[in-house]
């Protein structure tokens, strides 16, 4: 069974810090995402890596950074957490396959609630 | 106009009955579509794909695919209240050149409650 693996359940940091979400993953997969979740909004994808030290901005990457320096690790970086920056965050991976990832699906973690004050 | 489109309900259904859910996307490139259920609390996980035109059967799911209206369902027969969740429609499209990455945009889900 493939396994995510996020941090922190909960995180609560002070607005300006700056913040660091981790997320592992045990199945050699190519792709990780990290995804937040609104009320309302659904799940937006922010950044995702389809390789080591390989990036590309998803739908709302203001605000934030990623690193993917190993295979199996994804962090997400706030460089300065604000208030509207308080959410859910998931972190997800899927094997790549040429072309398209039709049978490839999502595999999420565990979720990351973080609360901005 | 939203990438993709889903009526965020909440959807309540008497246990035993049939559950419709519906979905429509914007980009006639996509290529795959997905459902995902998420229990309240928990991460979404997938229960059923579909990528071909008709319908595409799994137990008591079946999932709908019409691209040419750009619409995609899902129907749970014989609801029961452990079916009672947010289900999520995703959309997969090709980035130029038709590498994809497994990118997938998500509609906003559906609240379903089944009722006994």
């Amino acid at each position: 069974d493939v396994k995510v693996t996020q941090s922190s359940r909960y995180l609560v940091k002070r607005t300006g810090e700056k913040v660091f979400l981790e997320c592992v993953q045990d199945m050699d997969h190519e792709n990780m995402f990290w995804y937040r979740q609104d009320p309302g909004l659904g799940l937006r994808l922010i950044y995702f890596s389809y390789d080591v030290k390989m990036k590309e901005k998803g739908d709302i990457p203001e605000g934030y950074s990623v690193s993917r320096e190993k295979k199996e690790r994804f962090s997400l970086i706030l460089e300065s957490a604000s208030t509207n920056q308080t959410s859910m965050y998931l972190c997800a991976s899927s094997l790549a396959l040429y072309q398209s990832s039709y049978n490839s699906p999502l595999h999420f973690g565990n979720g990351t609630r973080l609360t901005v004050t | 106009q939203k990438e993709v489109e889903q009526n965020s309900g909440p959807l309540s259904v008497p246990e035993g009955a049939i559950a419709s859910l519906n979905c429509t996307y914007s980009d006639r490139g996509s290529q795959s579509f997905f459902w995902y259920r998420q229990y309240s609390g928990k991460s979404p996980e997938l229960i059923m794909f579909i990528y071909s035109n008709g319908d595409k059967e799994d137990g008591r799911f079946t999932a709908q695919l019409n691209k040419a209206s750009q619409y995609v369902s899902l129907l749970i027969r014989d609801s029961q209240p452990s079916d009672s969740a947010t289900y999520l429609c995703a959309v997969l499209k090709p980035n130029a050149g038709g590498t994809s990455y497994g990118k997938l945009t998500f509609g906003q889900g559906t609240i379903l409650t089944v009722h006994p």
